[in-house]
């Protein structure tokens, strides 16, 4: 089935470490978006990539890092540089305005 | 001033009635407006999409877009406990949309069987 698959659904990490969080489309799609969504918060744009190899930062870019080695692929490292991981994260990918979004994966920094 | 204002709710009504969401926004340029809705724990999944000012009905869902006075509506008749999710609305500049969509916060919709 197309799709977009994030994983790991649920992740923990201690306070410090980098995590990375996958992404992957098999849409043939261009473009790739990640978002952040806390509660009372709405989407948050991190990073968004329209074509292989070239990405760009959005709203909230500090602390995060992503790169587009593949058409299907968009990973994003949460450094310890980010203040406030703990969120839910989404990946989506676009051709057109309607983006398709994956099931998120649940960071949570103890 | 937030570019994009919605009422997080929750928002809790009788199984069978009309349901009216609403999101203000401030800034003109926008030309795209869409509605996701999200399950608890999901990705959020696209439900209307919108050009410029003007309505759009599919099945029990009805859209509407006032660019005079920067304000989008989604109507659910005859809504069911099916439908209780967060309901986000998010807009665009541009037709291609490459550069990402600004949501708002997401209603919380409950239908009560």
């Amino acid at each position: 089935d197309g799709g977009i698959t994030q994983s790991p659904k649920y992740l923990f990490r201690k306070e410090g470490q980098n995590v990375t969080l996958s992404c992957e489309q098999n849409l043939n799609h261009d473009a790739m978006y990640w978002y952040r969504q806390d509660p009372g918060q709405g989407l948050r744009l991190i990073y968004y990539s329209q074509i292989v190899n070239d990405f760009q930062k959005g709203d909230i870019a500090e602390g995060y890092s992503v790169s587009r080695e593949k058409k299907e692929s968009f990973p994003l490292t949460v450094t310890s540089a980010q203040k406030n991981p703990t969120a839910f994260y989404l990946c989506a990918s676009s051709n057109t305005d309607e983006l398709f979004f994956g099931e998120g994966s649940r960071l949570t920094v103890l | 001033q937030k570019e994009v204002e919605q009422d997080p709710g929750p928002l809790s009504v009788p199984e069978g009635a009309i349901v009216s969401l609403n999101c203000t926004y401030s800034n003109s340029a926008f030309q795209y407006f869409m509605w996701y809705r999200q399950y608890s724990r999901k990705g959020p999944e696209l439900l209307m999409y919108t050009y410029s000012s003007g309505n759009k009905e599919d099945g029990r869902f009805t859209a509407q877009v006032d660019k005079s006075s920067k304000y989008i509506s989604l109507f659910i008749r005859d809504s069911q406990p099916s439908d209780s999710a967060t309901y986000l609305c998010a807009m665009s500049y541009s037709g291609g949309g490459a550069d990402g969509l600004t949501f708002g916060k997401g209603t919380h919709l409950i239908i009560q069987p």
